[in-house]
């Protein structure tokens, strides 16, 4: 069965601060696909990056970085220096073939991230 | 350009009356999906529609749950005779195709007196 564990309910941190959130997935399959979200307060879902199963090279953009490893079966997240525009809640998620065809996102249950000025 | 489109943004209704909630996917994206964001069950997902092929129902939660979507554009997800634990926002997403990401709506906020 697929399943996505976001241990970290919420996270409070001061500006500039670096901060991980945790990512922790389980399937059966050997193709799957993996993805961070961002949800503000204004409540919109913001893709943030999609990695497939067979590409585990870390990936760095501008603040952010993932770190994606199969041994482990973990896709953390790490904001770099993190500013108060930070704040929000960020979903983990998983997609493969026991979806239906990759077609439905299994999400964790979100991590709180609340950056203080 | 305009990203997923959904309405209204705020529904309050009575119990056991039925709602329509309309969501319009990006435009070109062939696929589109239904979720739930509730406090007791997080992000789920309850209906996938790509291009003419039959739905993927798997997640509606009871047969009061039904969806369409109307020349491979605009959907509506409707609920009958809703119950007090329909209360969620329900957010729809859409897709270039089925394994892309998903970009989403900002969600209609249901809430059931």
């Amino acid at each position: 069965a697929q399943k996505v564990t976001q241990a970290q309910t919420e996270i409070s941190v001061v500006e500039k601060e670096d901060v991980t959130l945790d990512c922790v997935y389980e399937t059966r399959d050997t193709t799957y696909y993996l993805f961070w979200y961002k949800q503000p307060p204004s409540g919109e879902l913001v893709f943030l990056i999609r990695r497939n199963s067979f590409d585990e090279q870390n990936e760095i953009s501008g603040r952010y970085s993932w770190n994606f490893q199969k041994s482990t079966s973990s896709f953390n997240f790490t904001i770099t220096a993190s500013q108060v525009v930070d704040s929000a809640v960020y979903f983990c998620a998983l997609s493969d073939s026991g979806s239906g065809g990759y077609n439905k996102l299994i999400f964790g249950a979100g991590t709180r991230l609340a950056v203080h000025p | 350009g305009a990203g997923v489109s959904q309405s209204p943004s705020n529904k309050v209704t009575e119990k056991g009356k039925d709602v329509e909630l309309r969501c319009d996917p990006i435009s070109g994206h062939t696929a589109l999906y239904w979720y739930r964001q509730s406090l007791g069950q997080g992000l789920e997902f309850l209906i996938y529609f790509q291009g003419n092929s039959a739905p993927d129902k798997s997640g509606l939660p009871s047969d009061r749950f039904s969806a369409e979507r109307t020349g491979g554009s605009v959907s509506t997800l409707t609920i009958q005779r809703t119950q007090q634990e329909d209360s969620a926002v329900y957010l729809c997403a859409s897709s270039l195709t089925g394994r892309q990401p998903q970009h989403f709506g900002d969600g209609t906020r249901l809430s059931i007196l």
